[in-house]
C-alpha cells in the first residue's frame, strides 16, 4: 500500500527566507504531484513530476523528484506572504492502471510572516 | 468558465437522512473521482470512474454510491447519513492514463447533525 509522508506538517517562516518541504513515498512510483490549498478553498495543481530527476519551477516555487530515493522536494525561495497556504504532495502506485486515485500526504501548513 | 463544478456547496442535514452531491466537468475528461477531506484536512480517494465505469472503490461504506450518467457527470449519493460523514467532499477529473493532472472542484461541505 502506497504511503506518502510530508514534513514538516507545520512551518512558520519569515518573508524573504528560503525553505524546503519534503515528501517521501513508500512504494515504487514515478509520479508526484504538488497541490496548494487555501483555507476553505479547493486544491490547485502546482506541479506534476513524471520522471526521475524532473525539476519544475513556477515563480518562487521549485519542485523536484528523485524516484530512487522516493523523495520529492518543494523549495520556496524568498518567501512572500501570498504563499501562505497548505501544500500537499500526492502520488499514485507505479503498478496502477488508468484512473488511479491520488494518495496524499497530510499536508504542510505554511505561514509566512512579515 | 468553471472546469469542475459541484452542487451544493454546503449541505447541512440530520443523521439518518439521504443526500446527493452532484459533479460536472466541462474539460472533456474521461475520468472522474470523489475524494473526502476530513476535519484534519486529510484527503482520501473514495471512488474513481473511467468512461462511466467504476475503477476504484476504496474501503468506503456501501451507504455511499456513486453514479455516472455520462462522462461529464459523477454524482455521489449517501444513504443513512452518520455524524462521521461530516467532511468536505471533492470531485476531480483527469484525462487519459495515469500521470495526468487531476483538477478539483470547489468542494461540498457536508455537516451531519
Amino acid at each position: 500500500e502506497l504511503k506518502v509522508e510530508q514534513n514538516p506538517l507545520f512551518l512558520s517562516m519569515q518573508e524573504g527566507k528560503n525553505y524546503t518541504i519534503y515528501c517521501n513515498y513508500s512504494t515504487t512510483s514515478d509520479r508526484l504531484y504538488w497541490y496548494r490549498q487555501d483555507p476553505g478553498k479547493s486544491l490547485e495543481s502546482l506541479f506534476v513530476l513524471l520522471s526521475n530527476g524532473a525539476v519544475k519551477q513556477e515563480g518562487r516555487l521549485m519542485a523536484s523528484l528523485d524516484t530512487k530515493a522516493r523523495l520529492s522536494t518543494l523549495h520556496i525561495t524568498a518567501a512572500v506572504h501570498d504563499l501562505s497556504a497548505t501544500y500537499f504532495c500526492a502520488s499514485t502506485p507505479y503498478s496502477g492502471g488508468g484512473a488511479d486515485g491520488l494518495t496524499f500526504g497530510k499536508g504542510t501548513h505554511l505561514i509566512i510572516q512579515p | 468558465d468553471t472546469a469542475v463544478s459541484q452542487t451544493p456547496k454546503y449541505l447541512v442535514t440530520q443523521m439518518g437522512n439521504d443526500k446527493s452531491i452532484k459533479c460536472e466537468q466541462n474539460l472533456g475528461h474521461d475520468t472522474m473521482y470523489w475524494y473526502k477531506q476530513d476535519s484534519k484536512k486529510f484527503l482520501k480517494i473514495m471512488f474513481s470512474y473511467n468512461n462511466k465505469e467504476l475503477i476504484i472503490n476504496e474501503t468506503v461504506p456501501n451507504r455511499f454510491s456513486p453514479k455516472s450518467p455520462d462522462k461529464a457527470h459523477l454524482n455521489l449519493h449517501i444513504n443513512s447519513l452518520e455524524l462521521g460523514d461530516s467532511a468536505v467532499y471533492f470531485c476531480a477529473s483527469s484525462q487519459g492514463a495515469r500521470g495526468e493532472t487531476q483538477y478539483f472542484g470547489p468542494g461540498t461541505r457536508l455537516l451531519v447533525l
